[in-house]
C-alpha cells in the first residue's frame, strides 16, 4: 500500500518556467509534509515543509500549496533553473511519535534552457 | 546546523564480506536514527529506525541479521551488512532528528553511502 503518491514520474520544464509536482496521500493522522531535493549520489536534502494548519508556504522560489480536504500537496518552483535539475521527492510522517518519513516515487525534474 | 554524517561514502567489497556504515548526528542528539534504502531511480526505503540503546525496528521484509543495527549513543548509529552479496549493493542513508526538535517532524539525512559488492 503507497501511502503517499507523487506525479508526475518525470517533468521538463523550460529555464525560467514554473515546475509543478503533485503528491497525494492517504492517512490523515500526517500531520508534517515536507520535500527533499536529491541529485544523483547525494542524501537527499530538505527543500521546505508545510503543516496541515496553513495552506500555503513559500520560501525564495519553492511554495507548497496543501489541501487537507483533498489530502493533496504540491511543490511549484519559480523561474525554474537549470541547478534545479534533481529528483524532488515529497513525503509524510506524524509529528508525535518520532516516526519515520514515508516517501513518494519521485519526480526527476530537467530544466532545460 | 542539523548535520547528519555519514561514512564511509562509498564502499566496494568482496562478496560474503561484511561492511560497516557510521552515521553520526554532528551537532545534535538523536534518540532515533533511520535508516533507508535507494535502488538507482527509485524512492528511499524504509529499512529500520534505530533507538539509542535498545534493539533496533526492522521494517518487514529486511533480515535483521543481514543488517545489523547498533545504536550505540546518541550521536552514532551504524548499519553492518553482513555477508554482503552482490544484490545488497545499494545506496544507503541514514536519517537523525534533533531529540531536543522532535515536535517539528524535521528529519535530517547524511549523504549517504554507496555500496558495491563484486
Amino acid at each position: 500500500q503507497q501511502q503517499v503518491k507523487q506525479s508526475p514520474q518525470s517533468l521538463i520544464v523550460q529555464k525560467g518556467g514554473i515546475s509543478i509536482i503533485n503528491c497525494a496521500y492517504e492517512n490523515t493522522a500526517f500531520d508534517y509534509f515536507p520535500w527533499y531535493q536529491q541529485f544523483p549520489g547525494k542524501g537527499p536534502a530538505l527543500l521546505i515543509a508545510i503543516r496541515p494548519d496553513v495552506s500555503e508556504k513559500k520560501e525564495g522560489r519553492f511554495t507548497i500549496s496543501f489541501n487537507k480536504s483533498a489530502k493533496q500537496f504540491s511543490l511549484h518552483i519559480m523561474d525554474s533553473q537549470p541547478g534545479d535539475s534533481a529528483t524532488y521527492f515529497c513525503a509524510a510522517s506524524m509529528r508525535s511519535g518520532n516516526t519515520p518519513l514515508v516517501f513518494g516515487k519521485g519526480t526527476r525534474l530537467s530544466v532545460i534552457a | 546546523g542539523a548535520v547528519v554524517s555519514q561514512h564511509p561514502s562509498r564502499v566496494i567489497c568482496k562478496s560474503g564480506t561484511s561492511v560497516k556504515i557510521e552515521c553520526r548526528s554532528l551537532d545534535f542528539q538523536a534518540t532515533t536514527m533511520f535508516w533507508y534504502r535507494q535502488f538507482p531511480k527509485q524512492s528511499l526505503m524504509l529499512m529500520a529506525t534505530s533507538n539509542e540503546g535498545s534493539k533496533a525496528t526492522y521494517e518487514q521484509g529486511v533480515e535483521k541479521d543481514k543488517f545489523l543495527i547498533n545504536h550505540a549513543s546518541l550521536t552514532l548509529s551504524t548499519l553492518t551488512v553482513t555477508s554482503a552479496h552482490p544484490e545488497d549493493s545499494s545506496f544507503y542513508i541514514c536519517s537523525a532528528r534533533d531529540r531536543d526538535r522532535l515536535g517539528t517532524g524535521e528529519l535530517f539525512f547524511g549523504e549517504g553511502s554507496r555500496l558495491t559488492v563484486l
